[in-house]
Protein backbone atom coordinates (compact mmCIF):
# COMPACT_ATOMS: atom_id res chain seq x y z
CA UNK A 1 0.00 0.00 0.00
CA UNK A 2 1.10 3.43 -0.96
CA UNK A 3 2.42 5.50 2.37
CA UNK A 4 1.91 9.19 2.36
CA UNK A 5 3.36 10.71 5.77
CA UNK A 6 3.07 13.90 7.35
CA UNK A 7 5.37 14.22 9.98
CA UNK A 8 2.16 16.30 12.53
CA UNK A 9 -0.83 15.74 13.31
CA UNK A 10 -1.30 18.48 15.01
CA UNK A 11 0.71 21.82 15.37
CA UNK A 12 0.41 24.84 17.77
CA UNK A 13 1.69 28.31 16.27
CA UNK A 14 2.02 31.85 17.38
CA UNK A 15 1.63 34.55 14.68
CA UNK A 16 4.44 35.48 12.65
CA UNK A 17 6.54 31.56 13.19
CA UNK A 18 8.17 30.40 10.22
CA UNK A 19 6.23 26.96 10.00
CA UNK A 20 7.78 23.95 7.99
CA UNK A 21 4.88 21.27 7.02
CA UNK A 22 6.80 17.77 5.82
CA UNK A 23 5.53 15.36 3.57
CA UNK A 24 7.28 12.01 2.79
CA UNK A 25 5.69 9.42 0.16
CA UNK A 26 6.99 5.71 -0.17
CA UNK A 27 6.21 4.53 -3.73
CA UNK A 28 8.56 6.73 -5.77
CA UNK A 29 5.41 8.93 -7.19
CA UNK A 30 6.32 11.88 -9.76
CA UNK A 31 4.01 14.15 -8.45
CA UNK A 32 3.08 15.83 -5.29
CA UNK A 33 0.75 18.20 -4.00
CA UNK A 34 -0.32 20.02 -0.98
CA UNK A 35 -4.00 21.22 0.02
CA UNK A 36 -5.79 22.76 2.35
CA UNK A 37 -9.61 22.02 3.88
CA UNK A 38 -11.69 24.57 5.48
CA UNK A 39 -15.23 23.71 6.69
CA UNK A 40 -17.46 24.64 4.07
CA UNK A 41 -14.75 25.62 1.35
CA UNK A 42 -13.81 21.77 0.58
CA UNK A 43 -9.82 20.77 -0.65
CA UNK A 44 -8.42 23.54 -2.02
CA UNK A 45 -4.67 23.09 -3.92
CA UNK A 46 -1.90 25.46 -2.38
CA UNK A 47 1.25 24.16 -4.76
CA UNK A 48 2.05 21.26 -6.35
CA UNK A 49 5.09 19.28 -8.10
CA UNK A 50 5.46 17.29 -11.00
CA UNK A 51 9.48 16.45 -10.24
CA UNK A 52 12.14 17.00 -8.02
CA UNK A 53 13.11 20.75 -7.59
CA UNK A 54 9.93 21.75 -10.00
CA UNK A 55 6.84 23.67 -8.36
CA UNK A 56 3.94 24.91 -9.40
CA UNK A 57 1.23 27.62 -7.90
CA UNK A 58 -1.86 25.97 -7.18
CA UNK A 59 -5.44 28.06 -6.43
CA UNK A 60 -4.04 29.54 -3.20
CA UNK A 61 -0.65 30.45 -3.38
CA UNK A 62 -0.59 33.37 -1.66
CA UNK A 63 1.97 32.73 2.49
CA UNK A 64 3.03 29.62 1.44
CA UNK A 65 6.11 28.41 -0.42
CA UNK A 66 7.30 24.54 -0.99
CA UNK A 67 10.17 22.72 -1.06
CA UNK A 68 10.96 19.35 -3.29
CA UNK A 69 14.59 18.71 -3.20
CA UNK A 70 14.42 14.91 -3.25
CA UNK A 71 11.55 12.95 -4.76
CA UNK A 72 9.64 11.47 -1.64
CA UNK A 73 9.78 14.55 0.25
CA UNK A 74 7.48 18.12 -0.57
CA UNK A 75 7.54 20.50 2.32
CA UNK A 76 5.02 23.45 2.66
CA UNK A 77 6.57 26.60 4.61
CA UNK A 78 4.56 29.40 6.11
CA UNK A 79 7.19 31.87 5.96
CA UNK A 80 5.02 33.75 8.79
CA UNK A 81 2.29 32.35 10.13
CA UNK A 82 -0.87 34.56 10.35
CA UNK A 83 -4.66 32.89 12.01
CA UNK A 84 -6.18 32.98 8.65
CA UNK A 85 -3.66 30.04 7.85
CA UNK A 86 -5.52 28.15 10.54
CA UNK A 87 -6.68 25.06 8.78
CA UNK A 88 -6.13 21.26 7.53
CA UNK A 89 -3.05 20.40 5.63
CA UNK A 90 -3.49 17.78 2.86
CA UNK A 91 -0.33 16.00 1.51
CA UNK A 92 -1.12 14.14 -1.95
CA UNK A 93 0.94 11.93 -4.25
CA UNK A 94 0.49 10.77 -7.40
CA UNK A 95 2.53 8.33 -9.98
CA UNK A 96 2.09 10.99 -12.53
CA UNK A 97 0.04 9.72 -15.11
CA UNK A 98 -3.47 10.75 -16.26
CA UNK A 99 -6.75 8.70 -15.04
CA UNK A 100 -4.80 7.92 -12.05
CA UNK A 101 -5.89 8.78 -8.64
CA UNK A 102 -4.09 10.69 -5.78
CA UNK A 103 -3.21 9.20 -2.04
CA UNK A 104 -3.32 11.45 0.43
CA UNK A 105 -1.55 11.64 4.28
CA UNK A 106 -3.47 11.63 7.50
CA UNK A 107 -3.43 15.71 7.63
CA UNK A 108 -1.56 18.23 9.62
CA UNK A 109 -4.26 20.43 11.67
CA UNK A 110 -2.38 23.95 11.83
CA UNK A 111 -3.65 26.13 14.48
CA UNK A 112 -2.23 29.89 14.00
CA UNK A 113 -2.45 31.77 17.23
CA UNK B 1 -15.42 30.84 -10.12
CA UNK B 2 -16.16 27.20 -8.34
CA UNK B 3 -15.70 24.41 -10.85
CA UNK B 4 -17.12 21.55 -9.28
CA UNK B 5 -20.05 22.06 -7.25
CA UNK B 6 -21.84 20.00 -4.32
CA UNK B 7 -24.59 21.80 -3.50
CA UNK B 8 -25.72 19.69 -0.52
CA UNK B 9 -23.98 20.10 2.41
CA UNK B 10 -24.92 17.60 3.96
CA UNK B 11 -27.57 14.23 3.95
CA UNK B 12 -29.05 12.10 6.27
CA UNK B 13 -29.96 8.56 4.95
CA UNK B 14 -31.42 5.14 7.41
CA UNK B 15 -29.37 2.39 7.91
CA UNK B 16 -30.57 -0.05 4.67
CA UNK B 17 -31.72 2.81 2.74
CA UNK B 18 -30.05 4.33 -0.65
CA UNK B 19 -27.85 7.08 -0.60
CA UNK B 20 -27.48 9.41 -3.57
CA UNK B 21 -24.33 12.16 -3.35
CA UNK B 22 -24.46 14.71 -6.15
CA UNK B 23 -21.85 17.01 -8.08
CA UNK B 24 -21.98 19.17 -11.08
CA UNK B 25 -19.31 20.59 -12.70
CA UNK B 26 -18.62 23.14 -15.27
CA UNK B 27 -15.78 22.64 -17.48
CA UNK B 28 -16.08 21.13 -20.30
CA UNK B 29 -12.33 20.10 -20.06
CA UNK B 30 -12.86 17.64 -17.21
CA UNK B 31 -12.79 13.67 -18.43
CA UNK B 32 -12.18 11.85 -15.09
CA UNK B 33 -14.32 12.21 -12.12
CA UNK B 34 -13.58 10.32 -8.69
CA UNK B 35 -14.99 10.28 -5.38
CA UNK B 36 -13.43 10.80 -1.89
CA UNK B 37 -14.31 10.03 1.34
CA UNK B 38 -12.67 11.81 4.72
CA UNK B 39 -13.63 10.56 7.92
CA UNK B 40 -12.70 13.74 10.76
CA UNK B 41 -8.99 14.13 11.48
CA UNK B 42 -8.00 11.24 8.78
CA UNK B 43 -7.09 12.17 4.96
CA UNK B 44 -9.09 11.67 2.11
CA UNK B 45 -9.56 8.19 1.33
CA UNK B 46 -10.37 6.76 -2.82
CA UNK B 47 -13.84 5.39 -3.10
CA UNK B 48 -14.48 5.35 -6.68
CA UNK B 49 -13.83 6.86 -10.19
CA UNK B 50 -15.24 6.77 -13.19
CA UNK B 51 -13.84 8.36 -17.30
CA UNK B 52 -15.54 10.34 -19.43
CA UNK B 53 -15.89 7.32 -21.59
CA UNK B 54 -18.52 5.62 -19.47
CA UNK B 55 -21.84 6.33 -17.75
CA UNK B 56 -21.60 3.87 -15.05
CA UNK B 57 -19.40 2.24 -12.42
CA UNK B 58 -19.91 0.23 -9.55
CA UNK B 59 -17.81 -1.06 -6.98
CA UNK B 60 -19.68 -3.09 -4.47
CA UNK B 61 -22.01 -1.28 -2.46
CA UNK B 62 -21.08 1.75 -4.24
CA UNK B 63 -22.12 2.91 -8.12
CA UNK B 64 -21.54 6.37 -9.84
CA UNK B 65 -22.77 7.82 -12.70
CA UNK B 66 -21.90 10.45 -15.21
CA UNK B 67 -24.88 12.60 -17.16
CA UNK B 68 -21.72 14.66 -19.45
CA UNK B 69 -24.39 16.78 -21.14
CA UNK B 70 -25.92 17.39 -17.98
CA UNK B 71 -21.95 18.20 -16.77
CA UNK B 72 -23.85 15.84 -13.69
CA UNK B 73 -22.72 12.65 -11.80
CA UNK B 74 -23.81 10.78 -8.85
CA UNK B 75 -22.35 8.54 -6.31
CA UNK B 76 -24.99 5.83 -4.94
CA UNK B 77 -24.47 3.25 -2.07
CA UNK B 78 -26.93 0.66 -1.53
CA UNK B 79 -27.29 -0.05 1.38
CA UNK B 80 -26.05 2.72 3.39
CA UNK B 81 -24.36 1.37 6.70
CA UNK B 82 -23.32 3.63 9.72
CA UNK B 83 -19.85 3.25 9.28
CA UNK B 84 -20.18 5.12 5.77
CA UNK B 85 -20.77 8.50 7.81
CA UNK B 86 -18.22 10.56 6.76
CA UNK B 87 -17.52 13.85 4.57
CA UNK B 88 -17.81 12.49 0.94
CA UNK B 89 -15.70 14.49 -1.56
CA UNK B 90 -16.30 14.91 -5.59
CA UNK B 91 -13.08 15.62 -7.63
CA UNK B 92 -12.37 15.89 -11.50
CA UNK B 93 -9.11 16.86 -13.78
CA UNK B 94 -9.11 17.70 -16.94
CA UNK B 95 -7.45 16.08 -20.20
CA UNK B 96 -3.75 16.02 -19.64
CA UNK B 97 -4.11 17.57 -16.14
CA UNK B 98 -1.70 14.88 -14.81
CA UNK B 99 -3.58 14.43 -11.48
CA UNK B 100 -4.43 17.57 -10.81
CA UNK B 101 -7.80 17.07 -9.03
CA UNK B 102 -10.78 20.13 -8.40
CA UNK B 103 -12.69 19.20 -5.46
CA UNK B 104 -16.06 20.32 -4.61
CA UNK B 105 -16.58 21.55 -1.11
CA UNK B 106 -18.48 18.32 -0.03
CA UNK B 107 -21.51 16.34 1.65
CA UNK B 108 -21.57 15.40 4.93
CA UNK B 109 -23.75 12.03 5.04
CA UNK B 110 -25.26 10.57 8.18
CA UNK B 111 -26.29 7.21 8.43
CA UNK B 112 -28.97 6.81 11.18
CA UNK B 113 -28.98 3.35 12.65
Amino acid sequence: DVKVTQSSRYLVKRTGEKVFLECVQDMDHENMFWYRQDPGLGLRLIYFSYDVKMKEKGDIPEGYSVSREKKERFSLILESASTNQTSMYLCASGRGSTNEKLFFGSGTQLSVL
Amino acid sequence: DQQVKQNSPSLSVQEGRISILNCDYTNSMFDYFLWYKKYPAEGPTFLISISSIKDKNEDGRFTVFLNKSAKHLSLHIVPSQPGDSAVYFCAASARGGSEKLVFGKGTKLTVNP
